[in-house]
């Protein structure tokens, strides 16, 4: 099971671009990269997923090294609503989701 | 409606009650999960089921038991509770059809074990 590491914590201002990395040395062949987002006492919110290289959708971008032993979450232009804690998962066949502590950002005015 | 809903949405209990955590979902997913969330902490998976004859242990089962009821539905319980079982507890959903890593989370269930 590949083990996550995330920055605890990250501050940024309105207006910023964000890039939270996330390592995971160990990651196998069939494993696939997923990011959440979660608010004070709600459930995770799915951000977005990817294999290798870059995946966009409309809220971030996910890029992945050619060795895909790390991944980065980009969040464009950031605004208050986007303080959350964001987790990094790696999934095997979809099987578990395991959250780690995740990364808690802090978006100040 | 939500289309993964938890009941209760808040329980205070006392040490040694059972109490049990239910979780229905509309969404037609086979595959349902249970976590908690400790203050300040992640998600840590307790338990998880593919289809209704399989059940599995997750990160941290001990001290708890589930049912899986029917495809829509499944249940948690706490057989003699405790107080580090305070905590946040979700129940989540996922879909089999597709090669996604997208759960579907409830509302949350605050379990307070005094």
């Amino acid at each position: 099971l590949a083990k996550t590491t995330q920055p605890i914590s990250m501050d940024s201002y309105e207006g910023q671009e964000v890039n939270i990395t996330c390592s995971h040395n160990n990651i196998a062949t069939n494993d696939y990269i997923t990011w959440y987002q979660q608010f004070p006492s709600q459930g995770p919110r799915f951000i977005i997923q990817g294999y290798k290289t870059k995946v966009t959708n409309e809220v971030a971008s996910l890029f992945i090294p050619a060795d895909r032993k790390s991944s980065t979450l980009s969040l464009p232009r950031v605004s208050l609503s986007d303080t959350a804690v964001y987790y990094c998962l790696v999934l095997y066949n979809f099987n578990k989701f395991y959250f780690g502590s995740g990364t808690k950002l802090n978006v100040k005015p | 409606d939500a289309d993964v809903t938890q009941t209760p949405r808040n329980r205070i209990t006392k040490t040694g009650k059972r109490i049990m955590l239910e979780c229905s979902q509309t969404k037609g997913h086979d595959r349902m999960y249970w976590y908690r969330q400790d203050p300040g902490l992640g998600l840590r998976l307790i338990y998880y089921s593919f289809d209704v004859k399989d059940i599995n242990k997750g990160e941290i089962s001990d001290g708890y038991s589930v049912s899986r009821q029917a495809q829509a539905k499944f249940s948690l319980s706490l057989e003699s509770a405790i107080p580090n079982q305070t905590a946040l507890y979700f129940c989540a959903t996922s879909d089999t059809t597709g090669r996604t890593g997208e759960l579907f989370f409830g509302e949350g269930s605050r379990l307070t074990v005094l």
